[in-house]
């Protein structure tokens, strides 16, 4: 069964540029979560979704950060307009539940901005 | 809200040898412990998770003893082999006040096994 699978692999873009990560989660996974990792900061989770709705976007750092998923097998991570501050790796992860179910991540998305 | 924290941020051992990473956790509510692996490049991978109704869990080469009372969960690897080497993390999830859920995770413990 394929895992998650995110893309691009790696984005490398100028400051004040859009940038757009995607996410495919795993079929019938009703949990879908977008992590940031940084040295400084470690693993954030910054928004999840359950059955394609956003229950908490708590940890979207900024107005400038965007999620949707607008259907099952498919999200997407927006920052708009993207600031060097943004670099690190984007990690999209699902799981069929919240309780007691492991998480299962990507490969991730290392970011970039000049 | 949950606060992990997880040492030691580094260990060297050599081959053979067992491997510990401790890690405690703030909240009490918190019900769920994962253990998850990093390889240079690639997305954390689950390894071994143990719930709040169990003291202990044994994966071959893993285990995982858990602590309710002093709030603290540890990982073991035994007879240690060069791929271990990666980072490791240990989470904690909470269903909390808000009933989110979110899993909380240590600031990692980079491994490296020496051949």
């Amino acid at each position: 069964d394929a895992g998650v699978i995110q893309s691009p692999r790696h984005e490398v873009t100028e400051m004040g540029q859009e940038v757009t990560l995607r996410c495919k989660p795993i079929s019938g996974h009703d949990y879908l979560f977008w992590y940031r990792q940084t040295m400084m900061r470690g693993l954030e989770l910054l928004i999840y979704f359950n059955n394609n709705v956003p229950i908490d976007d708590s940890g979207m750092p900024e107005d400038r950060f965007s999620a949707k998923m607008p259907n099952a097998s498919f999200s997407t991570l927006k920052i708009q307009p993207s600031e060097p501050r943004d670099s690190a790796v984007y990690f999209c992860a699902s799981s069929l539940s919240l309780s007691n179910q492991p998480q299962h991540f990507g490969d991730g998305t290392r970011l970039s901005i000049l | 809200g949950e606060n992990v924290e997880q040492h030691p941020s580094t260990l060297s051992v050599q081959e053979g040898d067992s491997a510990v990473i401790k890690c405690t956790y703030s909240d009490s509510a918190s019900n769920y412990f994962p253990w998850y692996k990093q390889e240079l490049g690639k997305g954390p991978q689950l390894i071994i998770d143990i719930r709040s109704n169990v003291g202990e869990k044994k994966d071959q080469r893993i285990a995982v003893t858990l602590n309710k009372t002093a709030k603290h969960f540890s990982l073991h690897i035994t007879e240690t082999q060069p791929e271990d080497s990666a980072v490791y993390f240990c989470a904690a999830r909470t269903l909390g006040s808000s009933n989110t859920g979110k899993l909380i995770f240590g600031q990692g413990t980079t491994l490296q096994v020496k051949p």
